[in-house]
């Protein structure tokens, strides 16, 4: 089974710090892969999304880094807010396959004042 | 506004009951999905559809029934045959074949009583 491991489960960050979020595929027919960030009691909004072809992206605070020999990709908030405390998601698909989606198990991030 | 709209927000069923949970999108997106989410779990496929009038299987489709007569409502009913239906609900739609972004809506929470 395709599967996404996604570290650690939680993360306690003090206001101003830099989280980190790591994730690790399979497959390597994976092309697409995407971080959503989940509020409580509301759906995943897409936060930054990444493809093999580039081993960094960087969107305001957030940065993905990709790493595909090692096939693992990561999340780094810079400068992390109490605003950032919310659940992120990594996942991952692959051309041909309806773009259908492999959910990591999450990371509820804290950031502390 | 645009968006994807899920009702109701939150929804008890006695067992044994069939239920169905709405999803519509004025996106004008191609492709639509149901995933369910679990406390602690990632997102696990449902069910999607690419095209008005054809569905496929996901991951975790025992126990659930789609149908896609319009291009922009997705309803998923969910069985009585569904073993441990309590879990949040989450639809999401995907433009097209060229984009890989799917766009979730603020989910369903089943109770099953």
């Amino acid at each position: 089974q395709q599967q996404v491991k996604q570290s650690p489960q939680s993360l306690i960050v003090q206001k101003g710090g830099i989280s980190i979020i790591n994730c690790a595929y399979e497959n390597t027919a994976f092309d697409y892969f995407p971080w959503y960030q989940q509020f409580p009691g509301k759906g995943p909004a897409l936060l930054i999304a990444i493809r093999p072809d580039v081993s960094e992206k960087k969107e305001g605070r957030f940065t993905i880094s990709f790493n595909k020999s090692a096939k693992q990709f990561s999340l780094h908030i810079m400068d992390s807010q109490p605003g950032d405390s919310a659940t992120y998601f990594c996942a991952a698909s692959r051309v041909g396959t309806a773009s259908k989606l492999t959910f990591g198990t999450g990371t509820r991030l804290q950031v502390t004042l | 506004d645009g968006g994807i709209t899920q009702s109701p927000k939150y929804l008890f069923r006695k067992e044994g009951q069939n239920v169905t949970l709405s999803c519509e999108q004025n996106l004008n997106h191609d492709a639509m999905y149901w995933y369910r989410q679990d406390p602690g779990q990632g997102l696990r496929l449902i069910y999607y559809s690419q095209i008005v009038n054809d569905f496929q299987k996901g991951d975790i489709a025992e126990g659930y029934s789609v149908s896609r007569e319009k291009k922009e409502s997705f309803p998923l009913t969910v069985t009585s045959a569904q073993k441990n239906p309590t879990a949040f609900y989450l639809c999401a739609s995907r433009k097209g074949a060229l984009t890989d972004t799917q766009y979730f809506g603020p989910g369903t929470r089943l109770t099953v009583l």
